[in-house]
């Protein structure tokens, strides 16, 4: 069965400051997404990383991918308040790409001022 | 744009009624899916389907099925509803081999 685990499951932190999720996945899958869901809303897809050390950055954000480790990370560099949401990673069921995704189980982010 | 659209964003039934939830997208996309999203238990799948009249059980299927008779429309069905299907239900769609997937906004569905 595929796991897909995401931690912290939580994190509180102060604008400005840098932080890491983390992501680590049970099958040998080299692509993995990465998603935001704001409070009452759907999600929106962030990064789409499908090769072993890939990289990807948008604004404050970075994605990369180690599929040796089946670890993925996401790091928020000198965090603001807008940043604040729910992230999720997801690796492919399998099946050339027509399985769906599962997903972990979110990292609820919140940044205070 | 990409656009899934699910009917309902919020609905309120009773326990034992038949439930259909419904989803269009309006991109040629093969792939359809259906999820529910549960506090502290993220998304799982419950349906997809890659053509029209194909569908695939996901991990958690038991108590519904689901419909595509086109390919941009894909319909959730609860059976008889019970309270433990309260849920957010989230669809959503991409083409086969390609991912992102795209969601709709979500159905909020409480079982009374």
């Amino acid at each position: 069965e595929l796991k897909v685990e995401q931690n912290p499951l939580f994190l509180s932190m102060q604008e400005g400051k840098n932080y890491t999720i983390y992501c680590n996945y049970s099958t040998t899958s080299d692509r993995l997404y990465w998603y935001r869901q704001d409070p009452g809303k759907s999600l929106e897809s962030l990064f789409v990383l499908l090769s072993n050390g890939a990289v990807k950055q948008e604004g404050r954000l970075m994605a990369s991918l180690d599929t040796k480790a089946r670890l993925s990370t996401l790091h928020i560099t000198a965090a603001v308040h807008d940043l604040s949401a729910t992230y999720f990673c997801a690796v492919d069921r399998g099946g050339g790409g027509a399985d769906g995704l599962t997903f972990g189980k979110g990292t609820h982010l919140i940044i205070q001022p | 744009d990409v656009k899934v659209t699910q009917s309902s964003r919020y609905l309120v039934k009773r326990t034992g009624e038949k439930v259909f939830l419904e989803c269009v997208q309006d991109m040629d996309h093969e792939n359809m899916f259906w999820y529910r999203q549960d506090p502290g238990l993220g998304l799982r799948l419950i349906y997809f389907s890659y053509d029209v009249k194909m569908k695939e059980k996901g991990d958690i299927p038991e108590g519904y099925s689901v419909s595509r008779e086109k390919k941009e429309r894909f319909s959730l069905i609860l059976e008889s509803a019970s309270t433990n299907q309260t849920s957010m239900y989230l669809c959503a769609s991409s083409f086969i081999g390609v991912k992102p997937l795209h969601f709709g906004n979500g159905t909020r569905l409480t079982v009374t």
